[in-house]
């Protein structure tokens, strides 16, 4: 079976740093995708992890341990437009396609 | 950018109707999907598509069907609607190889009443 795990919700003040853990079990692995989505509108790309390690992009990092089915997305610096849900969905292997197994989402809130 | 549109924003629709639901990108993205996404749930792969007129069933795909006759446009139908298919329903689309992101539209929220 597939399972990803990401907690439910965050809550966090604006200036700060937070880190959205993903731990996943699933049958393949090609890599790990992150996506925001605000309330209402459609899922936006941030970040994609096919190797271990740290991928860094602006105010936005993502890590990946692929020996221990875990990630995190890092959020410094925060503004109150990061305000959203945070989906981690694992890349599943071996289907020639692309196939995505998401998580429930984390929703986090930033307040002033 | 990439721009993906789905046709309605919100649909009302009644038990036993057959209901279409429209998709279309506009950067010639081979791969096409349709996802439901339900509260604690996440997203979930109902149906998708690798090029004209052929399709994959995903996770769900009891009560659907799709259709893409042309490579841009790609249709998901409720064949015969029922309450349990009330739900946000998202469109996606990506270019080959695998590890490219899959691009979002901003949804259907569909009722069945």
């Amino acid at each position: 079976g597939q399972n990803i795990d990401q907690p439910t919700e965050m809550t966090a003040t604006e200036g700060a740093i937070v880190q959205i853990n993903c731990t996943y079990q699933t049958s393949g692995f090609n890599g790990l995708f992150w996506y925001q989505q605000h309330a209402g509108e459609a899922p936006t790309f941030l970040s994609y992890n096919v190797l271990d390690g740290l991928e860094e992009k602006g105010r936005f990092s993502s890590f990946l341990s692929r020996s221990k089915g875990y990630s995190y997305l890092l959020l410094k610096e925060l503004q109150m437009k990061d305000s959203a849900s945070y989906l981690c969905a694992v890349e599943v292997a071996n289907t020639g396609f692309q196939k995505l197994v998401f998580g429930t989402g984390t929703r986090l809130l930033v307040s002033p | 950018d990439v721009k993906v549109t789905q046709s309605s924003r919100y649909l009302v629709k009644r038990t036993g109707e057959k209901v279409f639901l429209e998709c279309v990108q506009d950067m010639d993205h081979e791969n096409m999907f349709w996802y439901r996404q339900d509260p604690g749930l996440g997203l979930r792969l109902i149906y998708f598509s690798y090029d004209v007129k052929m399709k994959e069933k995903g996770d769900i795909p009891e009560g659907y069907s799709v259709s893409r006759e042309k490579k841009e446009r790609f249709s998901l139908i409720l064949e015969s609607a029922s309450t349990n298919q009330t739900s946000m329903y998202l469109c996606a689309s990506h270019l080959n190889p695998v590890n490219q992101p899959q691009h979002f539209g901003d949804g259907t929220r569909l009722s069945i009443l």
